[in-house]
């Protein structure tokens, strides 16, 4: 069964500081894995996801993430934390229990990011 | 173009009331997703649909939890004689092939259900 582990409920940067939020997955089958963002009283919108492609996966907002299968890692990061990216961020794994053939997601407790100015 | 709404936003029941949740997907995704969020955690998955079948509602917490989706467009989740426990955010999300494991799903705005 797939699992996700985010590290840390709570973030706090800098403006113009190096984010860094931190997901380890369990997966006995090469995962497929998302970052979605939550803004307040909003629904999760998607920022990247892997698929066995690239390892290092550009996303929306100046975000990306690196696959590291060695780690069982998927840490988002951005170089220059901005204002607006205050939210909540959810790592997921797609559940593969079908074969891949239904797509519904395991998701991580979330990461809260607060900057400050 | 229009994403996935849900009504009502807000919805605050008394134990035992029933209450159904409505989901607008996306026009023509074929699949629709509903997760369960409580305060300080992660969705958790309920029920899936592929156009009007449902094909997994292994996540319904108890069977009290009914969802439909008759044909094929809007869904409902209907939840009988509400308890404490059922107080969470209820969120509905389309994708618009069948469920394949990598497919973005577009999330709705979510239901807030508190019950009194």
């Amino acid at each position: 069964a797939q699992s996700v582990t985010q590290l840390g409920s709570h973030v706090s940067v800098s403006e113009g500081a190096l984010v860094l939020l931190r997901c380890n997955y369990s997966s006995s089958v090469p995962p497929y894995l998302f970052w979605y963002v939550q803004y307040p009283n909003q629904g999760l919108q998607l920022l990247l996801k892997y698929t066995s492609a690239a390892t290092l996966v550009k996303g929306i907002n100046g975000f990306e993430a690196e696959f590291k299968k060695s780690e069982t890692s998927f840490h988002l990061t951005k170089p220059s934390a901005h204002m607006s990216d205050a939210a909540e961020y959810f790592c997921a794994v797609s559940d593969k229990s079908y074969g891949g053939s239904q797509g519904n997601l395991i998701f991580g407790k979330g990461t809260k990011l607060s900057v400050k100015p | 173009g229009a994403g996935v709404s849900q009504s009502p936003r807000y919805k605050v029941a008394k134990r035992g009331q029933d209450v159904a949740l409505r989901c607008d997907p996306i026009s023509g995704h074929v699949s629709l997703f509903w997760y369960q969020q409580a305060l300080g955690q992660g969705p958790e998955f309920l029920t899936y649909f592929q156009n009007e079948a449902q094909l997994d509602k292994s996540g319904l917490p108890s069977d009290r939890f009914f969802a439909e989706r008759p044909e094929g467009s809007v869904s409902t989740l209907k939840i009988q004689r509400t308890q404490q426990e059922d107080s969470a955010v209820y969120l509905c999300a389309s994708s618009l092939e069948r469920g394949y494991a990598y497919n973005e799903q577009f999330f709705g705005p979510g239901t807030r259900l508190t019950v009194l």
